[in-house]
């Protein structure tokens, strides 16, 4: 089974700042890779999908890069909506896979 | 689109549950629908699937044998049959649809329902 990682774990920022989230998986993966975000008692919320394109209604701070084993989610200039828990999710032959997450704090 | 989970609620070791699913604004039947679930303090672990017609189901293999995923889709509802439930069975409840093409991600999440499982 493909396992997926997140690094960092817990990533403290400030308004403003560039953050990027690494997930990675543990063999090479096809494009079928999705960020989601999430908030304290909310259900996760689409962002990227096939591992660059921005969701409609996602804001064009949010970008989304990578293939083979190594793929990011870069939030270009940090706002209070967007501290929160990311977390990645890959498909493959109907298996759906999550990372394990990243905090998203206020430094 | 929205989607909304019923059905769960507190039930002992070996005991059994019924979610429910009942989605509306999109043409129900065209899509793949999921359950993903999540217990406390843990990030998303998908349970299960089914296509848009019902006929093709997949499972997590924590589930296999003891969860059975359903559609209605007459009634735009997805069901989750819950048997043999055990405490790591404690988690969260989201249902969401899959992507029209190739079900690869999910795009409307409802917002949960919370099952207990304990003695």
């Amino acid at each position: 089974d493909i396992q997926m990682t997140q690094s960092p774990s817990t990533l403290s920022a400030s308004i403003g700042d560039r953050v990027t989230i690494t997930c990675r998986a543990s063999q090479t993966i096809s494009g079928f890779l999705a960020w989601y975000q999430q908030t304290p008692g909310k259900a996760p919320k689409l962002l990227i999908y096939k591992a660059s394109t921005v969701e409609d209604g996602v804001p064009s701070r949010f970008r989304g890069s990578g293939s083979g084993t190594d793929f990011t989610l870069t939030i270009s200039s940090l706002q209070p909506d967007d501290f929160a828990t990311y977390y990645c999710q890959h498909y493959d032959n109907y298996q759906w896979t999550f990372g394990p997450g990243t905090r998203v704090e206020i430094k | 689109v929205q989607m909304k989970e019923s059905g769960g609620s507190v039930v002992h070791p070996g005991g059994s549950l019924r979610l429910s699913c009942a989605a509306s604004g999109i043409q129900f039947g065209s899509y793949a629908m999921s359950w993903v679930r999540q217990a406390p303090g843990q990030g998303p672990e998908w349970v299960a699937t089914i296509s848009g017609t019902g006929f093709n189901t997949y499972y997590a293999d924590f589930v296999k044998g003891r969860f059975t995923v359903s559609r209605d889709n007459s009634k735009n509802t997805m069901y989750l049959q819950m048997n043999s439930l055990r405490a790591g069975d404690t988690a969260t409840y989201y249902c969401a649809n899959n992507n029209w093409n190739d079900m690869s991600y999910l795009n409307h999440w409802g917002p949960g329902t919370p099952v207990t499982v304990s003695s």
